[in-house]
């Protein structure tokens, strides 16, 4: 069964810290991984995917198959990057986006 | 816009109500799912449509029963509400075997009281 986990619930870091968010997941297949933001009261929004290997927002994640991880960071946090973040699996078989539980992320001043 | 849109955004409503909620995507999608977000913020998979075929249904009460009428539009009926049913309602779209993942709507926030 697939299984993704993110161990923090609640993240806070200064303005211009480095961020790392962290995403563990279980999957026999080969995993297909994303993370998604939702910024207050609004939709879930993609923000990246493992296969693009692309930068959004200076956000950026690598897949570490060995450590069967996906974590997401940031060099330098901004205070628009408060959210939560939530990173997901997708079982491409089930055709089903299994999700984390969520890291609410918050950048102080 | 190209988007996929719920209607609507706020529900209020007594216990032991019946109430719909509707989805529409105009994204050529050919898969269509339901979310619902629990007070702690956590997502879980309800249901999914493909081309107006029924593919996932996850351990949801009967009360919940999902309808797609066609691939581009899919509804949440519930019956008889109960307090826990108070959530927020995440429509998404995907196609089916692609890896871009899914495009979510603005969700419904229901409050049952």
């Amino acid at each position: 069964a697939q299984r993704v986990t993110q161990p923090e619930k609640l993240l806070s870091v200064f303005k211009g810290a480095p961020v790392e968010l962290k995403c563990n997941y279980s999957y026999s297949g080969s995993p297909e991984l994303f993370w998604y933001v939702q910024y207050s009261r609004q939709r879930l929004q993609l923000l990246l995917r493992h296969i693009s290997r692309e930068s959004i927002k200076g956000f950026t994640a690598d897949l570490n198959k060995g450590e069967t991880s996906f974590h997401l960071k940031k060099p330098f946090a901004q205070e628009e990057d408060s959210a939560m973040y939530y990173c997901a699996l997708l079982n491409p078989g089930a055709q089903k986006l299994v999700f984390g539980q969520g890291t609410r992320l918050t950048i102080n001043p | 816009d190209t988007a996929v849109s719920q209607t609507p955004k706020y529900l209020v409503t007594q216990m032991g109500n019946d109430k719909s909620i509707k989805c529409e995507q105009n994204l050529g999608h050919d898969t269509m799912y339901w979310y619902k977000q629990d007070s702690k913020k956590f997502l879980k998979i309800m249901f999914s449509y493909n081309n107006k075929e029924l593919i996932i249904n996850e351990t949801v009460p009967n009360r919940f029963s999902p309808k797609s009428p066609d691939k581009a539009h899919l509804n949440l009926h519930i019956n008889s509400l109960e307090l826990g049913d108070s959530a927020v309602y995440f429509c998404a779209s995907s196609l089916r075997h692609s890896n871009y993942g899914y495009t979510f709507g603005s969700g419904t926030r229901l409050t049952v009281v």
